[in-house]
């Protein structure tokens, strides 16, 4: 079975400033997707930025970027910037390449200090 | 568009009430989920229909019935719930994969429910 691990329940980082948000993964595929959804207090789960497997380059979506390291399994997020509107729950995902089901890791409580 | 609607936003029933959730998406997505949130958790998944077909049930108790009625629509009936099924219900829908794109779950704002 596929697990995701996110060993930081909260994290802070001062406005302006740079975080990384740490994530590992369990699985024998070697083609999959993962991704990075916020979940602010307005609730709605919101995707933040995706990453094939298959695709050796990191993904960057604005102030946000990942370091995809396959071999170790690790998918970590770097916020560049922070702002106080980053300020969610954040949630990391693995889909494997064939059926519906995603898994979700325990999430990451992010605190943007002003 | 990237958008899945859900309604009633928030929901409070007593243990003997019938109730409906609902959700619908038009991006022509062909899979739609029911995702169970608790504060502070992950979302687990309940229900996954694949082309308007029940294809992942994680052994979700009777008292939750799925509903796919079409391509766009879900709905979640509620009958007899426990006060420990207060939570968040996330609805969420995505291709199936092997379609360009197609590899991304997209939430709506979700229902929450509340069991007295």
């Amino acid at each position: 079975a596929q697990t995701v691990t996110q060993s930081q329940p909260e994290m802070s980082v001062q406005e302006a400033e740079t975080v990384t948000l740490s994530c590992t993964y369990d699985t024998s595929e070697s083609d999959y997707y993962l991704f990075w959804y916020k979940q602010p207090p307005s609730r709605q789960m919101i995707l933040v930025i995706r990453q094939e497997a298959y695709k050796q380059q990191n993904a960057t979506e604005n102030r946000f970027s990942v370091n995809f390291q396959k071999a170790a399994k690790s998918f970590s997020l770097k916020i560049s910037d922070s702002q106080l509107g980053d300020a969610a729950m954040y949630f990391c995902a693995y889909r494997r390449n064939t059926g519906n089901q995603f898994y979700f890791g325990t999430g990451t409580s992010l605190t943007v200090i002003p | 568009d990237t958008e899945v609607t859900q309604t009633p936003k928030h929901l409070v029933m007593g243990m003997t009430n019938k109730k409906s959730l609902k959700c619908e998406q038009h991006m022509g997505h062909r899979a739609m989920y029911w995702y169970k949130q608790k504060a502070k958790k992950p979302p687990e998944l309940m229900f996954v229909y694949s082309y308007e077909k029940l294809s992942i049930n994680e052994s979700v108790p009777s008292r939750f019935s799925p509903e796919c009625p079409n391509s766009s629509l879900l709905n979640l009936h509620l009958h007899a719930l426990q006060p420990e099924d207060s939570a968040l219900y996330l609805c969420a829908s995505s291709q199936q994969v092997r379609i360009y794109s197609g590899n991304t779950i997209y939430f709506g704002e979700g229902s929450w429910l509340t069991v007295v």
